[in-house]
């Protein structure tokens, strides 16, 4: 069955410093969204994305987020400044009938800031 | 917030029983679904109840959803050691984020 991946499964980087989180959705998914999860937390919405736009972000996309289809398989979220706050596991997902259809989650990428 | 609200916040049963959890949401809703998160994977889609549906099965899960109430449950029945996990109900609305409520953890013991 098709899966969603995401690299790296850990990233630590100190504070200040950019990180790119990657994932590659299911292929033929046209919906795309970033979640995080504070441990010990709720699984929060960050950004969904589809024809290569943002159509939502939530209060925590600031301006230190943003998000990109650089290649038409990849899926990536960069933190341009990165705060102790942000660390968490941060997950991709995908779907291919908003609504409809359920998202498809890839394993995260556990982000810790130094 | 719309988002789901699971209780109860732990769940611990004997191997073969039946374990039943709950969520409640505020506002009106597009679909609901349940996920399972083993401890530090990635959140596994379990099954999906339109609003306009009552019930659903998808082996040993039985969900329903009471829109009157805006409540759902999950039932697992003859429950595994595997079925150990955290599992979440979300919500969507018309704008198709999904509204994760906290989660209720189970522990099947053998």
């Amino acid at each position: 069955e098709p899966e969603v991946t995401q690299t790296p499964s850990h990233q630590v980087t100190q504070m200040g410093q950019e990180v790119i989180l990657r994932c590659v959705p299911i292929s033929n998914h046209l919906y795309f969204y970033w979640y995080r999860q504070i441990l010990g937390q709720k699984v929060e919405f960050l950004v969904s994305f589809y024809n290569n736009e943002i159509s939502e972000k939530s209060e925590i996309f600031d301006d230190q987020f943003s998000v990109e289809r650089p290649d038409g398989s990849n899926f990536t979220l960069k933190i341009r400044s990165t705060k102790l706050e942000d660390s968490a596991m941060y997950f991709c997902a995908s779907d291919d009938q908003r609504g409809s259809q359920p998202q498809h989650f890839g394993d995260g990428t556990r982000l810790s800031i130094l | 917030s719309q988002q789901g609200e699971e209780d109860p916040q732990a769940l611990s049963i004997q191997e073969g029983e039946n374990a039943t959890m709950n969520c409640s949401y505020k506002t009106s809703i597009n679909n609901l679904q349940w996920y399972r998160q083993n401890s530090g994977r990635g959140l596994v889609h379990l099954i999906l109840i339109r609003s306009n549906e009552r019930e659903k099965h998808s082996g040993r899960l039985r969900v329903t959803l009471d829109t009157s109430k805006k409540s759902s449950s999950l039932l697992i029945t003859a429950s595994r050691a595997a079925d150990t996990a955290s599992y979440f109900c979300a919500t969507t609305r018309n704008d198709y984020k999904l509204s994760f409520g906290a989660g209720t953890t189970v522990t099947v013991r053998a």
